[in-house]
């Protein structure tokens, strides 16, 4: 069990920019979470996925925002135009269905200069 | 919708001294409730969850968190903390099977010698 893992763990970008995170999760879980956290907050609900599904999506995801998880193992976050309100820290996690507790990764810390 | 409340944003305290953190919750439905820790620059990392069962709740590091239904809370005590329990604190709950979880922002407990 290598745990959850997240590439790269950090990246800096210019407003304008796209950028892509890669989460790999624990390989027997087929949920996956995105979260987003700021300084001085607790994560931010983005999005999750059962195995491929795309099951919901936060109401503060905007347009730019898109996730996949295309052969339900590994998932992909993308930003287009990022702009500096997106510089956070993306966390992703990962759990059994119907079982709550989550491991989380690293995190990809985000700076758009 | 649910949200959490963590009633301390900041808990100073002396090496072997007791700490309690207190976290409030509110939800319609039925819930799970989580403690996660994070030290500097990692991710998060379980220490307890409640699902169902006893209200008293063991978990890492001598951590113990105690559900009580009608206060809707869950507070998490260690009688005797150490340096090393120096880090942030989040409190969190998810609706049953409801799959994402939200989290309070957090209480930063630092252990002075």
């Amino acid at each position: 069990d290598t745990g959850v893992s997240q590439n790269p763990r950090h990246k800096i970008t210019k407003r304008g920019q796209n950028v892509t995170f890669r989460c790999d999760p624990i390989s027997e879980h087929n949920r996956l979470y995105w979260y987003r956290q700021t300084l001085g907050q607790g994560p931010e609900f983005l999005t999750y996925f059962q195995n491929e599904a795309q099951l919901e999506k936060s109401r503060l995801l905007s347009d730019r925002f898109s996730a996949e998880r295309p052969k339900g193992s590994f998932s992909t976050l993308e930003i287009q135009r990022t702009e500096q309100g997106d510089s956070a820290m993306y966390l992703c996690a990962s759990s059994f269905a119907r079982v709550e507790e989550q491991y989380f990764g690293p995190g990809t810390r985000l700076t758009v200069t | 919708a649910q949200s959490v409340t963590q009633l301390d944003s900041q808990v100073p305290v002396f090496e072997e001294a007791p700490v309690e953190l207190r976290c409030n919750y509110s939800s319609s439905v039925s819930v799970y409730l989580f403690w996660y820790v994070q030290y500097p620059n990692q991710g998060l990392q379980l220490l307890l969850k409640y699902l169902s069962g006893s209200t008293l709740v063991k978990g890492i590091n001598g951590f113990e968190a105690e559900f009580n239904k009608s206060q809707t809370s869950f507070h998490l005590r260690k009688p005797s903390v150490h340096i090393s329990d120096t880090a942030e604190y989040f409190c969190a709950v998810s609706a049953n099977n409801a799959g994402k979880s939200t989290f309070g922002d957090g209480t930063t407990l630092t252990v002075k010698p």
